[in-house]
Protein backbone atom coordinates (compact mmCIF):
# COMPACT_ATOMS: atom_id res chain seq x y z
CA UNK A 1 0.00 0.00 0.00
CA UNK A 2 1.03 3.45 0.00
CA UNK A 3 2.51 5.58 2.65
CA UNK A 4 4.61 8.36 3.82
CA UNK A 5 7.53 8.35 6.62
CA UNK A 6 8.58 11.78 8.50
CA UNK A 7 11.66 12.13 10.35
CA UNK A 8 11.24 11.87 13.99
CA UNK A 9 10.26 14.95 15.65
CA UNK A 10 10.37 17.35 17.34
CA UNK A 11 12.81 19.55 15.98
CA UNK A 12 14.14 22.32 17.92
CA UNK A 13 15.94 25.30 15.79
CA UNK A 14 17.00 29.04 16.75
CA UNK A 15 15.75 32.06 14.66
CA UNK A 16 17.51 32.14 11.44
CA UNK A 17 19.11 28.24 11.36
CA UNK A 18 18.28 26.46 8.07
CA UNK A 19 15.44 23.57 8.23
CA UNK A 20 15.43 20.33 6.46
CA UNK A 21 12.06 17.91 7.31
CA UNK A 22 12.96 14.33 5.69
CA UNK A 23 9.84 12.73 3.71
CA UNK A 24 10.20 9.57 2.06
CA UNK A 25 7.39 7.76 0.75
CA UNK A 26 6.34 4.03 -1.02
CA UNK A 27 3.74 4.45 -3.88
CA UNK A 28 2.82 2.64 -6.49
CA UNK A 29 2.91 4.56 -10.55
CA UNK A 30 3.57 8.59 -10.22
CA UNK A 31 2.10 9.99 -7.11
CA UNK A 32 1.99 14.02 -6.38
CA UNK A 33 3.46 15.06 -2.99
CA UNK A 34 2.71 17.54 -0.28
CA UNK A 35 3.32 19.26 2.41
CA UNK A 36 0.54 20.69 4.38
CA UNK A 37 1.45 22.83 7.70
CA UNK A 38 -1.06 23.35 11.07
CA UNK A 39 -0.04 26.36 13.25
CA UNK A 40 -1.47 26.04 16.17
CA UNK A 41 -5.24 26.01 16.80
CA UNK A 42 -6.15 25.94 12.99
CA UNK A 43 -6.52 23.69 10.50
CA UNK A 44 -3.82 21.87 8.18
CA UNK A 45 -3.14 24.86 4.89
CA UNK A 46 -1.05 23.50 2.25
CA UNK A 47 1.89 24.64 1.89
CA UNK A 48 3.52 23.21 -1.34
CA UNK A 49 3.48 20.52 -3.74
CA UNK A 50 4.47 18.65 -6.51
CA UNK A 51 2.99 16.58 -9.44
CA UNK A 52 5.70 15.01 -11.52
CA UNK A 53 9.54 13.86 -10.71
CA UNK A 54 12.16 16.52 -10.16
CA UNK A 55 9.63 19.46 -9.75
CA UNK A 56 10.31 21.63 -6.93
CA UNK A 57 8.00 23.30 -4.95
CA UNK A 58 7.85 26.36 -3.19
CA UNK A 59 5.89 28.70 -1.04
CA UNK A 60 7.29 31.71 1.75
CA UNK A 61 10.53 30.55 1.82
CA UNK A 62 9.84 26.72 1.88
CA UNK A 63 11.50 24.21 -0.79
CA UNK A 64 10.91 21.06 -1.43
CA UNK A 65 12.07 18.72 -4.88
CA UNK A 66 10.50 15.43 -6.00
CA UNK A 67 12.86 13.18 -6.21
CA UNK A 68 11.79 9.96 -7.60
CA UNK A 69 14.82 7.73 -7.69
CA UNK A 70 15.22 8.48 -3.81
CA UNK A 71 11.35 8.33 -3.41
CA UNK A 72 11.84 11.64 -1.06
CA UNK A 73 10.47 15.33 -1.01
CA UNK A 74 12.54 17.14 1.78
CA UNK A 75 11.30 20.17 3.10
CA UNK A 76 14.05 23.07 3.64
CA UNK A 77 13.75 26.24 4.59
CA UNK A 78 17.03 28.79 4.76
CA UNK A 79 16.02 31.01 7.66
CA UNK A 80 13.53 29.66 9.74
CA UNK A 81 11.50 32.31 12.30
CA UNK A 82 9.86 32.51 15.29
CA UNK A 83 6.30 32.14 13.35
CA UNK A 84 7.06 29.02 11.29
CA UNK A 85 6.57 27.06 14.27
CA UNK A 86 3.67 24.52 13.77
CA UNK A 87 3.35 20.90 12.45
CA UNK A 88 4.37 19.83 9.04
CA UNK A 89 3.20 17.09 7.37
CA UNK A 90 3.78 15.41 4.04
CA UNK A 91 1.37 13.80 1.99
CA UNK A 92 0.93 11.89 -1.39
CA UNK A 93 -2.38 11.53 -3.89
CA UNK A 94 -1.52 7.96 -5.49
CA UNK A 95 -3.59 8.57 -8.55
CA UNK A 96 -7.55 6.99 -9.07
CA UNK A 97 -10.63 9.31 -9.08
CA UNK A 98 -10.44 11.72 -6.10
CA UNK A 99 -7.37 14.43 -6.31
CA UNK A 100 -8.26 14.69 -2.22
CA UNK A 101 -7.88 11.08 -1.14
CA UNK A 102 -4.36 11.50 0.52
CA UNK A 103 -2.01 9.32 2.80
CA UNK A 104 0.08 12.07 4.81
CA UNK A 105 3.02 11.18 7.46
CA UNK A 106 2.89 10.91 11.22
CA UNK A 107 3.62 14.93 11.22
CA UNK A 108 6.56 16.67 12.67
CA UNK A 109 6.58 19.27 15.28
CA UNK A 110 9.04 22.43 14.62
CA UNK A 111 9.71 24.84 17.65
CA UNK A 112 11.95 27.93 16.55
CA UNK A 113 13.14 30.30 19.80
CA UNK A 114 13.98 33.43 19.34
CA UNK B 1 -14.29 32.99 1.41
CA UNK B 2 -15.34 32.39 4.71
CA UNK B 3 -13.26 28.85 4.69
CA UNK B 4 -14.16 25.40 6.38
CA UNK B 5 -16.43 25.26 9.19
CA UNK B 6 -17.34 22.62 11.68
CA UNK B 7 -19.36 22.37 14.95
CA UNK B 8 -18.59 21.86 17.82
CA UNK B 9 -15.27 22.50 18.13
CA UNK B 10 -14.91 20.32 21.13
CA UNK B 11 -17.36 17.41 22.23
CA UNK B 12 -16.87 14.69 25.18
CA UNK B 13 -19.38 12.10 25.57
CA UNK B 14 -19.38 8.88 27.39
CA UNK B 15 -18.83 5.40 25.76
CA UNK B 16 -21.73 4.05 24.18
CA UNK B 17 -23.36 7.35 23.04
CA UNK B 18 -24.18 8.61 19.65
CA UNK B 19 -22.68 11.85 18.72
CA UNK B 20 -23.14 13.56 15.76
CA UNK B 21 -20.60 16.28 13.55
CA UNK B 22 -21.53 18.96 10.89
CA UNK B 23 -19.19 20.21 8.58
CA UNK B 24 -20.22 23.44 6.28
CA UNK B 25 -17.71 23.81 2.94
CA UNK B 26 -16.81 26.43 1.26
CA UNK B 27 -19.57 27.14 -0.66
CA UNK B 28 -18.73 26.60 -4.16
CA UNK B 29 -16.78 23.52 -3.64
CA UNK B 30 -18.43 20.53 -4.76
CA UNK B 31 -16.19 17.89 -3.13
CA UNK B 32 -15.63 17.12 0.91
CA UNK B 33 -13.81 15.11 2.74
CA UNK B 34 -13.37 13.93 6.28
CA UNK B 35 -10.32 12.79 7.92
CA UNK B 36 -9.55 11.38 11.61
CA UNK B 37 -6.28 12.70 13.06
CA UNK B 38 -5.38 10.40 16.20
CA UNK B 39 -2.54 12.19 18.13
CA UNK B 40 1.00 12.08 17.06
CA UNK B 41 -0.16 10.86 14.11
CA UNK B 42 -1.60 12.07 10.55
CA UNK B 43 -4.88 12.65 9.14
CA UNK B 44 -6.72 9.55 7.62
CA UNK B 45 -8.74 9.54 5.44
CA UNK B 46 -12.61 8.32 5.95
CA UNK B 47 -14.63 9.24 2.94
CA UNK B 48 -15.63 12.23 0.42
CA UNK B 49 -18.60 13.08 -1.59
CA UNK B 50 -19.02 14.53 -4.54
CA UNK B 51 -21.93 16.68 -4.23
CA UNK B 52 -24.62 14.60 -2.43
CA UNK B 53 -23.12 11.44 -3.39
CA UNK B 54 -20.80 9.36 -1.40
CA UNK B 55 -18.28 8.35 -3.32
CA UNK B 56 -15.58 5.90 -1.77
CA UNK B 57 -15.52 5.24 1.94
CA UNK B 58 -12.34 3.49 3.97
CA UNK B 59 -12.12 0.35 5.82
CA UNK B 60 -11.61 2.73 9.03
CA UNK B 61 -15.43 3.62 8.84
CA UNK B 62 -16.82 0.91 10.38
CA UNK B 63 -20.44 0.10 10.41
CA UNK B 64 -20.91 2.38 13.72
CA UNK B 65 -19.84 5.42 11.29
CA UNK B 66 -22.06 7.22 8.58
CA UNK B 67 -21.38 10.28 7.27
CA UNK B 68 -24.14 12.35 5.11
CA UNK B 69 -23.96 14.88 2.47
CA UNK B 70 -28.47 15.40 1.83
CA UNK B 71 -28.07 18.78 -0.34
CA UNK B 72 -24.83 18.71 -1.41
CA UNK B 73 -23.97 21.32 1.14
CA UNK B 74 -22.77 20.71 4.12
CA UNK B 75 -22.49 17.38 5.95
CA UNK B 76 -22.56 15.36 9.18
CA UNK B 77 -20.79 12.69 10.53
CA UNK B 78 -22.43 10.12 12.99
CA UNK B 79 -20.88 7.83 15.57
CA UNK B 80 -22.94 5.34 17.29
CA UNK B 81 -22.61 3.46 20.18
CA UNK B 82 -19.12 5.44 20.65
CA UNK B 83 -15.93 3.53 21.88
CA UNK B 84 -12.47 4.89 24.02
CA UNK B 85 -11.03 4.26 20.47
CA UNK B 86 -12.75 6.79 18.33
CA UNK B 87 -11.37 9.30 20.59
CA UNK B 88 -9.53 11.46 17.93
CA UNK B 89 -9.80 14.77 16.20
CA UNK B 90 -11.93 14.67 13.02
CA UNK B 91 -11.19 16.89 10.23
CA UNK B 92 -13.43 17.77 7.30
CA UNK B 93 -12.13 19.48 4.34
CA UNK B 94 -13.57 20.74 0.55
CA UNK B 95 -12.08 21.24 -2.92
CA UNK B 96 -13.57 22.34 -6.04
CA UNK B 97 -13.72 18.99 -7.20
CA UNK B 98 -12.21 20.33 -10.81
CA UNK B 99 -8.93 18.63 -11.81
CA UNK B 100 -6.08 18.54 -9.08
CA UNK B 101 -7.71 21.48 -6.86
CA UNK B 102 -6.21 21.67 -3.38
CA UNK B 103 -7.58 20.72 -0.44
CA UNK B 104 -9.25 23.66 2.59
CA UNK B 105 -9.25 21.85 5.68
CA UNK B 106 -11.48 23.06 8.58
CA UNK B 107 -10.24 23.14 12.31
CA UNK B 108 -11.72 19.85 13.22
CA UNK B 109 -13.62 18.33 15.66
CA UNK B 110 -12.37 16.73 18.69
CA UNK B 111 -13.96 14.32 19.96
CA UNK B 112 -12.85 13.07 23.64
CA UNK B 113 -14.58 9.34 24.63
CA UNK B 114 -14.61 8.71 28.30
Amino acid sequence: GNSVTQMEGPVTLSEEAFLTINCTYTATGYPSLFWYVQYPGEGLQLLLKATKADDKGSNKGFEATYRKETTSFHLEKGSVQVSDSAVYFCALWAGGTSYGKLTFGQGTILTVHP
Amino acid sequence: DTGVSQDPRHKITKRGQNVTFRCDPISEHNRLYWYRQTLGQGPEFLTYFQNEAQLEKSRLLSDRFSAERPKGSFSTLEIQHTEQGDSAMYLCASSLGQGKSPLHFGNGTRLTVT
